[in-house]
């Protein structure tokens, strides 16, 4: 069973940037993409960008000119850098991953517990 | 750009009651495409339906999800207590690549 879990800081500075790691846990040779999502206190969840198993990366047009995701394959993370951040960046933070072997290659049948970031000097 | 709204925002059921939650497209979009996800308080989002109709693992058969186009539905057979949560529903395409409907929180009557 594939496990994901978020780690990073908790409170970050307006203007600095958000870095966030995921590690994963469980092994899977079919995972097509590894992604990151996040979820306003009380709202929606936002798509943020995702990395494909080929290195090729995909952002939210909203998002793209802060965001780098990133993938070290031989620590089995992957890594999340938002930059610029202000208190509209405040959420909840999820690494989750689509594994075309649990579901399709496109859902997201894994995710992360989440982590709080909070944007405040 | 696709925009997916789900109707209604918020629905209220008693268990045991046949749940209906709606999903529709701003375009028409390819089923293998269209996931559905439930969540709970203070937890992550659980995968329930990817295909628009193929149950992930270990989900109960009493959740269905149907349509094709722009329109698409989850159903709730019979509601358990456990079942009252935020679902949303899912689209993988273009740019962006992932969007989420707003969510349907169904609660108890």
């Amino acid at each position: 069973q594939v496990q994901l879990q978020e780690s990073g800081p908790g409170l970050v500075k307006p203007s600095e940037t958000l870095s966030l790691t995921c590690t994963v846990s469980g092994g899977s040779n079919s995972v097509y993409y590894w992604s990151w999502i996040r979820q306003p206190p009380g709202k929606g969840l936002e798509w943020i960008g995702y990395i494909y198993n080929s290195g090729g990366t995909n952002y939210n047009p909203s998002l793209k000119s802060r965001v780098t995701v990133s993938v070290d394959t031989s620590k089995n993370q992957f890594s999340l850098k938002l930059s610029s951040v202000t208190a509209a960046d405040t959420a909840v933070y999820y690494c989750a991953t689509a594994d075309c072997g649990a579901a399709d290659c496109y859902s997201l049948a894994y995710w992360g517990q989440g982590t709080l970031v909070t944007v405040s000097s | 750009e696709i925009v997916l709204t789900q109707s209604p925002d918020t629905l209220s059921l008693s268990p045991g009651e046949r749940g209906t939650l709606s999903c529709r497209a701003s375009q028409s979009v390819n089923n293998r495409f269209l996931a559905w996800y439930q969540q709970k308080p203070g937890q992550a989002p659980r995968l329930l339906i990817y295909g628009a109709s193929i149950r992930a693992t270990g989900i109960p058969d009493r959740f269905s999800g149907s349509g094709s186009g722009t329109d698409f539905t989850l159903t709730i057979s019979r509601l358990d207590p456990e079942d009252f949560a935020v679902y949303y529903c899912q689209h993988y395409g273009s740019l962006p690549r992932i969007t989420f409907g707003q969510g349907t929180r169904l609660d108890i009557k």
